[in-house]
């Protein structure tokens, strides 16, 4: 079955402890993305990725590191999260001639005390 | 990105069709218009895209206006899991970012 899995699914966490939100597709997608979304702020990208070695800023990139090693998988990592990173983030994935067609992961929710 | 503009909020009878339109009036010749929705807090789902034709598929029909200034998704008979919140996008070309919107909430009531 084609799907995007995150992992974990529910995060609590405390500010300044490094963690990691893994993403995996198994469609042999070349881009893939991470989005956060927050009541009254919808849907916002954080980075995105063409292609393995290949990422660059979404429109909320601060205090969030990326990397693309394999094209499978893509990481967002939150090397000192802080409470105002608490939020519901999604990873998608999409063909590099279909970007714009993502299929999405079931959602990581974060909270940050 | 062009700039979308959709209704916060519509309500549909089930069974009926619902019709969400979207403003897309600084789209480009070449800028297609997506459509995804999202049913309560799972992940986003491509719905349909076009560029100036007509589209349809086993979700829903896309029908743009010839001036590409507006469009509008067609569920043709709406059930209660049609309830979602429906975003309309319109990416650059030649950019991989991804902007969403507010989108609009669709309320089918039995």
């Amino acid at each position: 079955e084609a799907q995007v899995t995150q992992n974990p699914r529910y995060l609590i966490t405390v500010t300044g402890k490094k963690l990691t939100v893994t993403c995996s597709q198994n469609m042999n997608h070349e881009y893939m993305s991470w989005y956060r979304q927050d009541p009254g702020l919808g849907l916002r990208q954080i980075y995105y990725s063409m292609n393995v070695e290949v990422t660059d800023k979404g429109d909320v990139p601060e205090g969030y590191k990326v990397s693309r090693k394999e094209k499978r998988n893509f990481p967002l990592i939150l090397e000192s999260p802080s409470p105002n990173q608490t939020s519901l983030y999604f990873c998608a994935s999409s063909s590099g001639t279909e970007v714009y067609e993502q299929y999405f992961g079931p959602g990581t929710r974060l909270t940050v005390t | 990105d062009a700039k979308t503009t959709q209704p916060p909020s519509m309500d549909c009878a089930e069974g009926r069709a619902a019709n969400l339109p979207c403003n897309h009036s600084t789209i480009s010749g070449n800028e297609y218009v997506y459509w995804y929705r999202q049913i309560h807090s799972q992940g986003p789902q491509y719905i349909i895209h076009g560029l100036k034709n007509n589209e349809t598929n086993e979700m829903a029909s896309l029908i743009i206006t010839e001036d590409r200034k507006s469009s509008t998704l067609i569920l043709p008979h709406a059930t209660l899991r049609d309830t979602a919140v429906y975003y309309c996008i319109a990416p650059s070309t030649g950019g991989f970012k991804t902007i969403f919107g507010a989108g609009t909430r669709l309320f089918v009531k039995a």
